[in-house]
């Protein structure tokens, strides 16, 4: 059973470019998270998705950020007009099921990288 | 709202020593508490989580953890690390409730010297 897939695992776009950036879930896994580390901190939450809903998007920046989560196809992370404080680490997570009991873990991806130059 | 602060962001220990890092949570509500590492460049690998029942509990490498319910702490310990155990760790919390968000510490970097 494959684990989460990011893609890109590294990607560099200049200031005002687009950057979209992929998740593909743990195989039976409907919901996903999204998540930014910036240099030297921790994960900060984002988003979080099920099959084409927003469940809780109370992490993510107001303007140029919005994430999908089609009913087929991997989950999308999208950055418009991207600027140096967006470089980072994205991380993406799946679980099979709903918070509260029982327990469902997240399971986490590799991370893209992302580069503003 | 939850909130998880580790103390310190950097440890030096020897190899073979033992260490402990530190985690303090505060939660109006109960919570699933957690560490994971993170090797360089690499995702999050949990190395173990506490849900319920027994406030010790063990997990991957040798690592275990404390939860102290009256302290609202959950410190990690290993009595013996590595040169493999270079790596951040992580304290993180995940509320009961609907919000399925980890709320995550800001890391501690564990720094092994032979």
């Amino acid at each position: 059973n494959a684990g989460v897939m990011q893609n890109p695992r590294h990607l560099v776009r200049r200031r005002g470019q687009e950057a979209r950036l992929r998740c593909s879930p743990m195989k039976g896994h409907s919901h996903v998270y999204w998540y930014r580390q910036l240099p030297e901190e921790g994960l900060k939450f984002m988003v979080y998705l099920q099959k084409e809903n927003i469940i809780d998007e109370s992490g993510m920046p107001k303007e140029r950020f919005s994430a999908e989560f089609p009913k087929e196809g991997p989950s999308i992370l999208r950055i418009q007009q991207v600027v140096r404080g967006d470089s980072a680490a994205y991380f993406c997570a799946s679980s099979p099921g709903l918070a509260g009991p029982p327990f469902y873990e997240q399971y986490f991806g590799p991370g893209t990288r992302l580069t503003v130059t | 709202a939850q909130s998880v602060t580790q103390l310190d962001s950097q440890v030096p220990v020897f190899e073979e020593a033992p260490v402990e890092l530190r985690c303090n949570y505060s939660s109006s509500v109960s919570v699933y508490l957690f560490w994971y590492v993170q090797y360089p460049n690499q995702g999050l690998q949990l190395l173990l989580k506490y849900l319920s029942g027994s406030t010790l509990v063990k997990g991957i490498n040798g690592f275990e953890a404390e939860f102290n319910k009256s302290q609202t702490s959950f410190h990690l310990r290993k009595p013996s690390v590595h040169i493999s155990d270079t790596a951040e760790y992580f304290c993180a919390v995940r509320s009961y409730s609907s919000a399925s968000k980890i709320i995550f510490g800001s890391g501690t970097r564990l720094s092994i010297r032979p």
